[in-house]
């Protein structure tokens, strides 16, 4: 069975701080990890997946096989970030079907 | 990349009615996924629908609540049938391409 958690359903930082999203993942192969952005009013939307090994606006997100971890991470966090943010897994053989953790608020304050 | 348009984009029902989401692509896909995103929860796959054969259901869902059609490539529809107050949800068609998912703006729907 494949399961993603993100233990934190809300986080507030200033903007400026830096922010981290916890996700944890339990799978027996190798996954793919993407997370997804939601902004107000906006539909789900990719933000980077783990393969890619890029930065999207400002944010990086590090595979973690040992600790079973991709946490995203924005070394300066700005107002625009405050959005609902998803960590999702695909198995192998799930031919396209995404595993979602349960979500985190990130709000930025000015 | 797939642009997905899904309607009605929110809707009231009476409970013991039934509500047929549509869902088209403006592009062809193998596989459609339909979600559920209940009140202050993640996202669920509900199944996966492909063009030509039945859908696949995960568990705890079940073709005779949730009917879907596919009867091309660019287009499905799902049915929630005989609503009760625990269907109010939001329900989100997807699609994959090239390894990323493609949401519709999804159909917020109240059972009263």
């Amino acid at each position: 069975a494949q399961r993603v958690t993100q233990p934190e359903k809300l986080l507030s930082v200033f903007k400026g701080a830096p922010v981290e999203l916890k996700c944890n993942y339990s799978y027996s192969g190798s996954p793919e990890l993407f997370w997804y952005v939601q902004y107000s009013r906006q539909r789900l939307q990719l933000l980077l997946r783990h393969i890619s090994r890029e930065s999207i606006k400002g944010f990086t997100a590090d595979l973690n096989k040992g600790e079973t971890s991709f946490h995203l991470k924005k070394p300066f966090a700005q107002e625009e970030d405050s959005a609902m943010y998803y960590c999702a897994l695909r198995g192998g053989t799930s031919y396209g079907k995404l595993t979602f953790g349960q979500g985190t608020i990130l709000t930025v304050h000015p | 990349s797939a642009v997905i348009s899904q309607k009605p984009s929110r809707d009231i029902c009476q409970r013991g009615t039934s509500l047929t989401i549509q869902c088209q692509v403006d592009s062809q896909v193998t596989m459609m996924f339909w979600y559920r995103q209940q009140p202050g929860q993640s996202l669920t796959l509900i199944a996966t629908a492909n063009q030509g054969s039945e859908a696949t259901y995960e568990s705890g869902f079940v073709i005779d609540k949730f009917p879907i059609s596919r009867p091309n490539l660019t287009f499905s529809t799902l049915t929630v049938s005989n609503m009760s107050p625990e269907d109010s949800s939001i329900y989100l068609c997807s699609v994959s391409m090239n390894t990323e998912a493609f949401f519709g703006q999804g159909t917020r729907l109240t059972v009263v």
